[in-house]
């Protein structure tokens, strides 16, 4: 099984645009999804496959990729937004492979 | 609307069993592959187990595999996670989900002497 890297923290001012990486050798060949999780909830997914978008994620919400690297960028921050976020994929025999978290907040 | 409730969470002694379930409703649960993910207080999520739409394939987190059984009954829409011989390290809130899309509150097992 592979490991998914994650910045542990990110901050931004509202309205600018947040970009949280998630990188891993393996990633290559493996879609990655993204999760944000508020205190005390079940986490929600953003992005999957990469970059797109399950019904009712607002746009501002979107995924890319660069060959091993991919990141989730939230544009026009809001405070709202202050949550973890995770980045998931898929390893060997289908298990799940969860990055450490990325905790974004709106200063 | 699609809904996922865990339950059987509670409080153990190292050693013991559990038995969690995941009553599902609002979407077909027989057509879905199902999970169970945790999270330790403070912690990160983390994957424990697997389970295809029939039940006939099951995948586990090495932390868990040989202690833990995943399970489901189709014609209740139920998922069930089996957890012998806890740990401390067990602790966490257990979710039940749907492929990531749907997710249960979560329930929370607490392994202490």
């Amino acid at each position: 099984s592979f490991e998914l890297t994650q910045a542990a923290s990110v901050s931004v001012s509202p309205g600018q645009t947040a970009r949280i990486t998630c990188s891993a050798d393996a990633l290559t060949n493996h879609y990655v999804y993204w999760y944000q999780q508020k205190s005390g909830q079940a986490p929600v997914m953003l992005i999957y496959k990469d970059t797109k978008r399950p019904s009712g994620i607002p746009e501002r919400f979107s995924g890319s990729r660069s060959g091993t690297t991919v990141t989730l960028a939230v544009t026009g921050v809001r405070s709202e937004d202050e949550a973890d976020y995770y980045c998931q994929s898929t390893g060997s025999n289908d298990a799940w492979v969860f990055g450490g978290g990325t905790k974004l907040t709106v200063l | 609307e699609e809904q996922l409730v865990e339950s059987g969470g509670s409080l153990a002694q190292p050693g013991e069993s559990l038995r969690l379930s995941c009553a599902a409703s609002g979407f077909t649960f027989s057509s879905y592959a199902m999970s169970w993910v945790r999270q330790a207080p403070g912690r990160g999520l983390e994957w424990v187990s697997g389970i295809s739409e029939s039940g006939d394939k099951t995948d586990y987190a090495d932390s868990v595999k040989g202690r833990f059984t995943v399970s489901r009954d189709n014609s209740k829409n139920a998922l069930f996670l089996e957890m012998n011989s806890l740990r401390a390290g067990d602790t966490a809130t257990y979710f039940c989900t749907c492929q990531g899309l749907f997710w249960g509150p979560g329930t929370l097992v607490t392994v202490s002497s």
